[in-house]
């Protein structure tokens, strides 16, 4: 299967900082990368949709401004928390998309701890 | 909106036992239901896929059905072993915007007991 990435995978910062974790995809291009937020025992919530050479797709409730995604290459896509809060302190995760005719799957980053203090 | 909804207390059973999980879905039914495991701390892992059209899909030890009556897909693990303990996560593939996205439950944790 396809291996993803993802840099760092603990951040502790201060409230007011801006952080920015790298999600990379290692041995296929990806030309679409979801990014996903979870709390402590609660599901995985679709954040945006990242897609190459465009701008992202974010989801209800969750504010572009607040969280940069750039996906400049088809290996690299990252989010950037702006002026982080303790509230933000969450699990990240990235995932991408393989698509064909039969079969969908995603294959997920191992996750980047945010740790606001 | 879809809702999704599992098990939120976690399953204690016995090493060799069959486990069982439940994952029930609102609204219309996906063309895909996907299941996952998660363990602790890091991002889930692909276990099954299963179409609208398939009642049941086989992989080694794991077995899922999907019941669009019902609105419900069941995970078994048959012959259950202790490194089988982690979260299961239930997921429909839904097309919106011009591309899939997923939508998880909350997930189901597992323990499995020597």
């Amino acid at each position: 299967g396809a291996v993803v990435s993802q840099h760092p995978s603990r951040v502790i910062c201060k409230s007011g900082t801006s952080v920015k974790i790298e999600c990379r995809s290692l041995d296929f291009q990806a030309t679409t990368m979801f990014w996903y937020r979870q709390f402590p025992k609660q599901s995985l919530m679709l954040m945006a949709t990242s897609n190459e050479g465009s701008k992202a797709t974010y989801e209800q409730g969750v504010e572009k401004d607040k969280f940069l995604i750039n996906h400049a290459s088809l290996t690299l896509s990252t989010l950037t928390v702006t002026s982080a809060h303790p509230e933000d302190s969450s699990f990240y995760i990235c995932s991408t998309l393989i698509a064909d005719s039969s079969y969908n799957e995603q294959f997920f980053g191992p996750g980047t701890r945010l740790t606001v203090l | 909106s879809q809702k999704i909804e599992q098990n939120s207390e976690a399953l204690n059973i016995q090493e060799g036992k069959t486990a069982t999980l439940t994952c029930n879905y609102t609204n219309y039914s996906p063309a895909y239901l996907q299941w996952y495991r998660q363990d602790p701390g890091r991002g889930p892992v692909f276990l099954l896929l299963i179409r609208e059209n398939e009642k049941e899909k086989r992989k080694e030890r794991l077995k899922v059905t999907f019941d669009t009556t019902l609105k419900q897909s069941l995970f078994h693990i048959t012959a259950s072993q202790p490194a089988d303990s982690a979260t299961y996560l239930c997921a429909l593939l839904m097309f919106s915007g011009g591309y899939n996205k997923l939508i998880f439950g909350a997930g189901t944790r597992l323990a499995v007991h020597p």
